[in-house]
């Protein structure tokens, strides 16, 4: 049972253009949601988060939209830049018995074109 | 600040041994985890550690045994290596009461088990 889904394997965007990341989740425990960016040969890094009482939160060019009644987030990112090109990761948080945990999407591959 | 170090960077291993993946950091966090990362999966909690001296199950222990001696570091040890256990392997650390508990993630272990 997957918890937190990423439905497109891989999104493709022209640099300047937005980029829209999405997310799907079914644990309706979850008080917190995160994204990661992660490129090739290097561990995941920290983007950005919300909290499950906001519905939005911004930094910079990132941006992340929740939607409690849809348990769906995104990230927008705008304008795009090659550099962005990266796996990005969802991930949901919450206390798992003791401890606090998160559980990762499968991730979506974005292609920023210059 | 190094953040989190893994050791080795990369392993072929044969099926059948041991072997142990290390993982340290300097940010004298609390929580420690390690994950897998297969293709289509995403990130899977394997052990996770609240604080020096306790562990605990994650999404996918079959296989996989932790250890927390200490603050600063957080061995992984496959007893008998199997082909599906080869992975990207990456440890994170957590500091509690960080706000939304992001987790820092080290560079990861390449490990094929032949």
């Amino acid at each position: 049972d997957q918890q937190v889904k990423q439905n497109s394997p891989s999104l493709s965007v022209q640099e300047g253009r937005i980029s829209i990341l999405n997310c799907d989740y079914t644990n309706s425990m979850f008080d917190y949601f995160l994204w990661y960016k992660k490129y090739p040969a290097e561990g995941p890094t920290f983007l950005i988060s919300i909290s499950s009482i906001k519905d939005k939160n911004e930094d910079g060019r990132f941006t992340v939209f929740l939607n409690k009644s849809a348990k769906h987030l995104s990230l927008h990112i705008v304008p795009s830049q090659p550099g962005d090109s990266a796996v990005y990761f969802c991930a949901g948080g919450g206390l798992s018995g003791s401890a606090r945990q998160l559980t990762f999407g499968s991730g979506t591959q974005l292609t920023v074109l210059p | 600040t190094a953040g989190i170090t893994q050791a080795p960077t990369s392993q072929i291993l044969a099926a059948g041994r041991s072997m142990t993946l290390r993982c340290t950091q300097d940010m004298r966090h609390n929580a420690m985890y390690w994950y897998r990362q297969d293709l289509g999966l995403g990130l899977r909690l394997i052990h996770y550690s609240n604080t020096a001296g306790t562990t605990g199950k994650g999404e996918v222990p079959d296989g996989y045994s932790v250890s927390r001696a200490n603050t600063d570091d957080f061995p992984l040890t496959l007893a008998s290596a199997v082909p599906s256990q080869t992975s990207v392997y990456f440890c994170a650390s957590s500091g509690i009461g960080t706000g939304l508990n992001e987790q820092f993630f080290g560079p990861g272990t390449r490990l094929t088990v032949l």
